[in-house]
């Protein structure tokens, strides 16, 4: 079975803070993503990485920013935390196009701004 | 950019009740997905279904995208089956970017 891991479930951070969010998949995959999803606005895609070091800007990738230096990993990172990116995140992975059955997803982090 | 609609927003059953939930999309896809977000907030994967039907247990989905549509199937509902169901699917090159439908509230009563 794929699994991807979160390093969080649920984190309180205060506004300003520099905030790492990780995400870790055990399959090989190499395209991995992270999502938020709010009240009334869905998911959205923040940033998807295809390889190790690329990454490609989502919908709204505005305050944020990513790392993937090793294949199994991507991290989403919040340079300086705001009340507006409370939120659930959610990091996904997949196979490369063609090749797969779709992306899995994590359990998932609430994190709160405050 | 594809707009995906689900439909219904909220279906409230009884145990034992079959449901089925409907996805639209506005243009050509490569691929559908089918999830169930769980109380804790989990997306599990229900199914990967660019075309055809497959099943799975008491679950099973169609999609015909020659219409631009997808139905997903619950028989014999349990209340475990609440949740919120989402459609999702895929376009263009590359990586596979999903895009996601508003979801179905189902809620199961015993």
């Amino acid at each position: 079975d794929v699994k991807v891991t979160q390093s969080s479930r649920y984190l309180v951070k205060r506004t300003g803070e520099k905030v790492f969010l990780e995400c870790v998949q055990d399959m090989d995959h190499e395209n991995m993503f992270w999502y938020r999803q709010d009240p009334g606005l869905g998911l959205r895609l923040i940033y998807f990485s295809y390889d190790v070091k690329m990454k490609e800007k989502g919908d709204i990738p505005e305050g944020y920013s990513v790392s993937r230096e090793k294949k199994e990993r991507f991290s989403l990172i919040l340079e300086s935390a705001s009340t507006n990116q409370t939120s659930m995140y959610l990091c996904a992975s997949s196979l490369y196009r063609g090749k797969g059955r779709g992306q899995y997803f994590g359990p998932g982090t609430r994190l709160t701004v405050t | 950019g594809i707009q995906v609609e689900q439909s219904p927003p909220d279906l409230i059953l009884q145990e034992g009740a079959n449901s089925t939930l409907r996805c639209n999309f506005s243009d050509s896809v490569n691929n559908l997905q089918w999830f169930h977000q769980n109380p804790w907030g989990q997306l599990i994967n229900l199914f990967y279904i660019p075309s055809g039907t497959k099943q799975n247990g008491r679950l099973s989905a169609t999609t015909v995208a020659t219409e631009r549509y997808s139905l997903l199937y619950i028989s014999s509902s349990q209340t475990t089956d609440s949740g919120v169901y989402f459609c999702a699917v895929e376009q263009g090159t590359g990586a596979q970017k999903l895009v996601f439908g508003q979801g179905t509230r189902l809620t199961i009563n015993p």
